[in-house]
C-alpha cells in the first residue's frame, strides 16, 4: 500500500520564483497536514485540513504562503514570492479518522521536499 | 512555554548501552502519546505508541506520567542502527487543537561500536 507521496523531491530555485509543493495522503486518510523542519526551529505545523477544509492555519509564516486541498487526494502548498529564509524540509502527513485514540492520532509522514532558495 | 520539551542531547553510547530519554508536555488535556524516530535526511516514523499503563516492545519501553506530565522511552542493549533522532509527540487535547499532534525538538542518539 502506497503510503504519502510528496514531489519533487528536491527543489532549487531562485528567491523571488514561485514553489509549488505537492501531495498525496494515503488512500482513505481524511485529515493532511503540512510541515516544515529546519534545525533552528525544528519541526513546525503549518497547516492542515480535515475532509478537505483548512481547519488550523495559525502556523503558515506569511501571506506568501497557501494551501489548497481540492480534493481527498492532491494537496498543494505554495509560496509566492520565495525567499532565502523559506529553505526547509517540507512535510506533508496524513492520518484517518476522528482524534482521541492512538490508532487515529498516527500520523504518516510523505518524504518531504528539500526546498532551497537561493 | 513548549507544548513539549526534550533534552535535545547528543547522548553518545556504546553498543549494549542502555539508554532513557525524558520528555515532559505542557497540555494536561493531552489524550494521545508516541514516540517518533527520525534518521538524518529522511521523514518522522512511528516508533512507538505509549499507553496509560506503560509498554514494550522488543528493546523499547516506554512509560507515561500523567501527574507529572512526563514521558519516558528507555531503549537497552542498544544496536548502532539505533542511532537516529527521538521525537516526543502529544496530541493536543481538546477543541480545535485535538487533531493536531505536537513534536519536541528531538533528541538525538550516536551509537557507536
Amino acid at each position: 500500500d502506497a503510503g504519502v507521496i510528496q514531489s519533487p523531491r528536491h527543489e532549487v530555485t531562485e528567491m523571488g520564483q514561485e514553489v509549488t509543493l505537492r501531495c498525496k495522503p494515503i488512500s482513505g486518510h481524511d485529515y493532511l497536514f503540512w510541515y516544515r523542519q529546519t534545525m533552528m526551529r525544528g519541526l513546525e505545523l503549518l497547516i492542515y485540513f480535515n475532509n478537505n477544509v483548512p481547519i488550523d492555519d495559525s502556523g503558515m509564516p506569511e501571506d506568501r504562503f497557501s494551501a489548497k486541498m481540492p480534493n481527498a487526494s492532491f494537496s498543494t502548498l505554495k509560496i509566492q514570492p520565495s525567499e532565502p529564509r523559506d529553505s526547509a524540509v517540507y512535510f506533508c502527513a496524513s492520518r484517518i479518522g476522528t482524534s482521541g485514540t492512538l490508532s487515529t492520532d498516527t500520523q504518516y509522514f510523505g518524504p518531504g521536499t528539500r526546498l532551497t532558495v537561493l | 512555554r513548549k507544548e513539549v520539551e526534550q533534552d535535545p542531547g547528543p547522548f553518545n553510547v556504546p553498543e549494549g548501552a542502555t539508554v532513557a530519554f525524558n520528555c515532559t508536555y505542557s497540555n494536561s488535556a493531552s489524550q494521545s502519546f508516541f514516540w517518533y524516530r527520525q534518521d538524518c535526511r529522511k521523514e518522522p516514523k512511528l516508533l512507538m505508541s505509549v499507553y496509560s499503563s506503560g509498554n514494550e516492545d522488543g528493546r523499547f519501553t516506554a512509560q507515561l506520567n500523567r501527574a507529572s506530565q512526563y514521558i519516558s522511552l528507555l531503549i537497552r542493549d542498544s544496536k548502532l542502527s539505533d542511532s537516529a533522532t527521538y521525537l516526543c509527540v502529544v496530541n493536543g487535547g481538546r477543541g480545535s487543537t485535538l487533531g493536531r499532534l505536537y513534536f519536541g525538538r528531538g533528541t538525538q542518539l550516536t551509537v557507536w561500536p
